[in-house]
């Protein structure tokens, strides 16, 4: 079993829908998590960083943790074709990341 | 700020020859980098972690002669291919974090093509 198990889709949704892309892990010692948003042959950029349960905004974005269940969330709203990239989660061991596989998200005009 | 570079973003070389890709932390010191490879729709793989003025600790898997990674500065880390083969052939991603951060910041990676 994977310590991070992310579904790699493709999930395709409308414009303007709302995105809710997820992540189950293991190892209850994780304490930060991350989302990253990967376009094709780009390096990842940092989306979100959240340490603790509980929710975090930041414009379009939400991330949610959720400790107990070992589940993190990421919800985009309003969502637009320039969403359109892998999402990937990642949690820390030591100063390592351990990632999710990624979820390609394609968002239709 | 937080922004690294990598050169060069796209290489192509013959089968035996060493290629080096050069990793950059443009607006802050990067305690520590680490270097990826990310295959065609698959996860990034960790390669290795270095610290500046140290050796490099590579993962389980991972043949040290073959990938040298040098980080002999606080903002600059290579790494070689050594007589790289058309199965080396992979996306090659750096990143790096400042002082005590668990945030990692990427850079735009290389695509590696050996012939």
């Amino acid at each position: 079993q994977k310590e991070v198990e992310q579904d790699p889709g493709p999930l395709s949704v409308p414009e303007g829908a709302i995105v809710s892309l997820n992540c189950t892990y293991s190892n209850s010692a994780f304490q930060y998590f991350m989302w990253y948003r990967q376009y094709s042959r780009k390096g990842p950029e940092l989306l979100m960083y959240t340490y603790s349960s509980g929710n975090k905004e930041d414009g379009r974005f939400t991330a949610q943790v959720d400790k107990s269940s070992k589940y993190i969330s990421l919800f985009i709203r309003d969502s637009q074709p320039s969403d359109s990239a892998t999402y990937l989660c990642a949690m820390n061991r030591n100063y390592q990341l351990i990632w999710g596989a990624g979820t390609k998200l394609i968002i239709k005009p | 700020g937080a922004v690294v570079s990598q050169h060069p973003s796209w290489v192509i070389c013959k089968s035996g020859t060493s290629v080096k890709i050069e990793c950059r932390s443009l607006d802050f010191q990067a305690t520590t980098m680490f270097w990826y490879r990310q295959f065609p729709k698959q996860s990034l793989m960790l390669m290795a972690t270095s610290n500046e003025g140290s050796k490099a600790t590579y993962e389980q898997g991972v043949e040290k002669d073959k990938f040298l990674i040098n980080h002999a500065s606080l903002t600059l880390s290579t790494l070689t291919v050594t007589s790289a083969h058309p199965e080396d052939s992979s996306f090659y991603i750096c990143s790096a974090t400042a002082g005590t951060g668990n945030e990692q910041f990427f850079g735009p990676g290389t695509r590696l093509t050996v012939l």
